[in-house]
């Protein structure tokens, strides 16, 4: 089945740092990722949708220069938290997808990495 | 924009059935999915649904679609303790990323 592979799980910065955040499609093509923010008991909210090859789309709200994505190839997207702060402390999940049209599930229509828990001290 | 609701908790005795309710706005989904958080984890695909099916068994998961109502939900009988968890429920909007509800946190005791 589809996996997506996210790295790393659980990252402590100090603030004014910046973190890299990769997610990996191990075994299929992903021509969209998106990327999640999650906050402590709520739920998922999109930050971005980027495609393979071209810049990524915002959600409203979200910082480009802070949150930098980049899809280069169709396995790799990585999410760059610039210049961290401790409110960028958070969950960020990443989710991957392939083809266009319908998300059929059994066509790895989505396909979850396992998060990364950022802590900004 | 697709609006998906759910209630934010539910607490059943092991052994007890659990019904997790979902309520979209988008009546165009073809997939309405179920994902499963356990605590620190990322999500983890429980089942699906697709929108010309009423119902849908797998296991001890049991889900029913109302599309006139937009109201789905998810049965688990025979709840374990291992089942405690948040579940989500999303559903695509056109060709966009999921929605997702709150979702709702699954207690259960022993």
């Amino acid at each position: 089945g589809a996996v997506v592979s996210q790295h790393p799980s659980r990252v402590i910065c100090k603030s004014g740092t910046s973190v890299k955040i990769e997610c990996r499609s191990l075994d299929f093509q992903a021509t969209t990722m998106f990327w999640y923010r999650q906050f402590p008991k709520q739920s998922l909210m999109l930050m971005a949708t980027s495609n393979e090859g071209s810049k990524a789309t915002y959600e409203q709200g979200v910082e480009k220069d802070k949150f930098l994505i980049n899809h280069a190839s169709l396995t790799l997207s990585t999410l760059t938290v610039t210049s961290a702060h401790p409110e960028d402390s958070s969950f960020y999940i990443c989710s991957a997808r392939t083809g266009t049209g319908w998300f059929i599930p059994g066509n790895y229509g989505y396909t979850f990495g396992s998060g990364t828990r950022l802590t900004v001290v | 924009g697709e609006d998906v609701e759910q209630s934010l908790f539910l607490s059943v005795r092991e052994g007890d059935s659990s019904v997790i309710n979902c309520t979209y706005t988008d009546s165009s989904s073809t997939y309405l999915y179920w994902y499963k958080q356990e605590p620190g984890a990322g999500l983890q695909l429980l089942t699906y649904i697709f929108s010309n099916m009423d119902m849908k068994q797998d296991q001890r998961l049991t889900v029913l679609l109302n599309k006139k109502d937009k109201h789905l939900s998810l049965r688990i009988a025979d709840t374990q303790t291992g089942d405690s968890a948040i579940y989500f429920c999303a559903v695509p909007s056109g060709n966009t990323p999921l929605v997702f509800g709150k979702g709702t946190r699954l207690s259960v005791i022993a």
